[in-house]
């Protein structure tokens, strides 16, 4: 069974509005961790936002939000107030356990568009 | 500013020939990776490190092996390339001792084997 689902190849927004990207997650461990990466179209990936199992709120990063519903089993990217240099690659991954820093399994990426 | 520095942006091999891969890091992080991006498939682990002269399999290590005789720097091998490891192929790093665990990455290195 698949680790990270990120169910939405491809995504749309109009330059200033909201986005929400989608990621589950399928975990036993209860200790793991979760991230945002950005991929533009030059090919480094950057890290955008964490959250960690055991925390208590929503992690939040300038203009990213991530919606964390645990019993769901679901991370999602929120990005306000699109801007056009948001045109990128995005992924969802997930770090299980807490000594294996750094090991971490990735999701198939969304494809996010913004529009002018 | 802190580096992950893959050597070669873009290669092209022939079918059956040996390639290097360097990754060099300059943030004195003790965790290394290696992942190949495909589309649709999003990022596969093929090894890491979490030690010199210690590596780990990943979830793809067929075909590849590694090698990391100093800190900074990890190598990915293709003893004999094929067409199916045509691919892109991300570097990154981490620090041992960390709460979060995000991975710092190179650019990539897109290889082509014909």
């Amino acid at each position: 069974a698949q680790k990270i689902t990120q169910t939405q190849p491809g995504m749309f927004v109009q330059e200033k509005e909201a986005v929400t990207l989608d990621c589950t997650y399928d975990t036993s461990d209860p200790s793991y961790g979760l991230f945002w990466y950005k991929q533009p179209s030059s090919g480094e990936m950057i890290f955008l936002i964490y959250q960690g199992s055991y925390d208590q709120q929503n992690a939040t990063e300038g203009r990213y939000s991530l919606n964390f519903q645990k019993a769901r089993k679901s991370a999602n990217l929120v990005i306000s107030a699109s801007q056009l240099g948001d045109s990128a690659m995005y992924f969802c991954a997930m770090r299980e356990g807490h000594t294996n820093a750094g090991k971490s399994t990735f999701g198939d990426g969304t494809t996010l568009t913004v529009k002018p | 500013d802190v580096k992950v520095t893959q050597s070669s942006r873009y290669l092209v091999k022939r079918t059956g020939e040996k390639v290097f891969l360097e990754c060099v890091q300059d943030m004195d992080h003790e965790n290394m990776f290696w992942y190949r991006q495909d589309p649709g498939l999003g990022l596969r682990l093929i090894y890491f490190s979490y030690d010199v002269k210690m590596k780990e399999k990943g979830d793809i290590p067929e075909g590849y092996s590694v090698s990391r005789e100093k800190k900074e720097r990890f190598s990915l091998i293709l003893e004999s390339a094929s067409t199916n490891q045509t691919s892109m192929y991300l570097c990154a790093s981490s620090p041992g001792q960390t709460n979060t665990g995000e991975l710092f990455f190179g650019e990539g290195s897109r290889l082509t084997v014909l």
